[in-house]
């Protein structure tokens, strides 16, 4: 079946460092791929959905000057959270789907740690 | 009020009970409704997609109930590797985008 890969699946870095999560379709192309965020005991938050060869689509409260995103192919979009901070850190995980109204399916998800 | 409401939980059972929750949904154009389930500090995984006929996999059984707005799902003879929390995932008519539910977690004890 389709499968999602996501990296790096866990990062630990120093306040102020950008990071980059890259997100990858393995075997279908995903026009639209989308990037959550969920924080403890909580449910998945949209952040945004991504569009192959366009603007990143922003969910309300959500800053695109911090969370950047590129969906440069078919097969992978990247988020880069810039000047990252203690309260950045946070398990993202992207997901897409190969056709509309078909389950989704989740990357591994990214575990950020700020320190 | 939230476009996906769940309880919460959490559900706790003994090996080989059943249990059951539901999951409301407040957009009407929602077309396609899944159950996922999430173990603690991992990505949700898809657990089965729910038709409108309602639909069975193995032990697990999900229906959808378009008048009242709300879909199930139930869980038979349930082993301790079923404790986890199980998400109720909707989305619109042509819409990529899902609406998730907050969780119901599940606990099965020995």
């Amino acid at each position: 079946g389709a499968v999602v890969s996501q990296h790096p699946s866990w990062v630990i870095c120093k306040s102020g460092t950008s990071v980059k999560i890259e997100c990858r379709s393995l075997d279908f192309q995903a026009t639209t791929m989308f990037w959550y965020r969920q924080f403890p005991k909580q449910s998945l938050m949209l952040m945004a959905t991504s569009n192959e060869g366009s603007k990143a689509t922003y969910e309300q409260g959500v800053e695109k000057d911090k969370f950047l995103i590129n969906h440069a192919s078919l097969t992978l979009s990247t988020l880069t959270v810039t000047s990252a901070h203690p309260e950045d850190s946070s398990f993202y995980i992207c997901s897409a789907a190969d056709r509309v109204n078909q389950p989704q399916h989740f990357g591994d998800g990214t575990r950020l740690s700020i320190l | 009020r939230k476009e996906v409401e769940q309880d919460p939980g959490p559900f706790n059972v003994p090996e080989g009970a059943t249990v059951a929750f539901n999951c409301t949904y407040s957009n009407s154009a929602s077309q396609s409704f899944f159950w996922y389930r999430q173990d603690c500090r991992k990505e949700p995984k898809l657990l089965m997609s729910v038709y409108s006929s309602g639909n069975e996999d193995g032990r697990f059984t999900a229906q959808l109930n378009r008048a009242s707005q709300y879909i199930s799902l139930l869980i038979r003879d349930s082993k301790l590797s079923d404790s986890a929390t199980y998400l109720c995932v909707v989305n619109r008519r042509g819409d990529y985008k899902l609406s998730f539910g907050a969780g119901t977690t599940v606990t099965v004890r020995a």
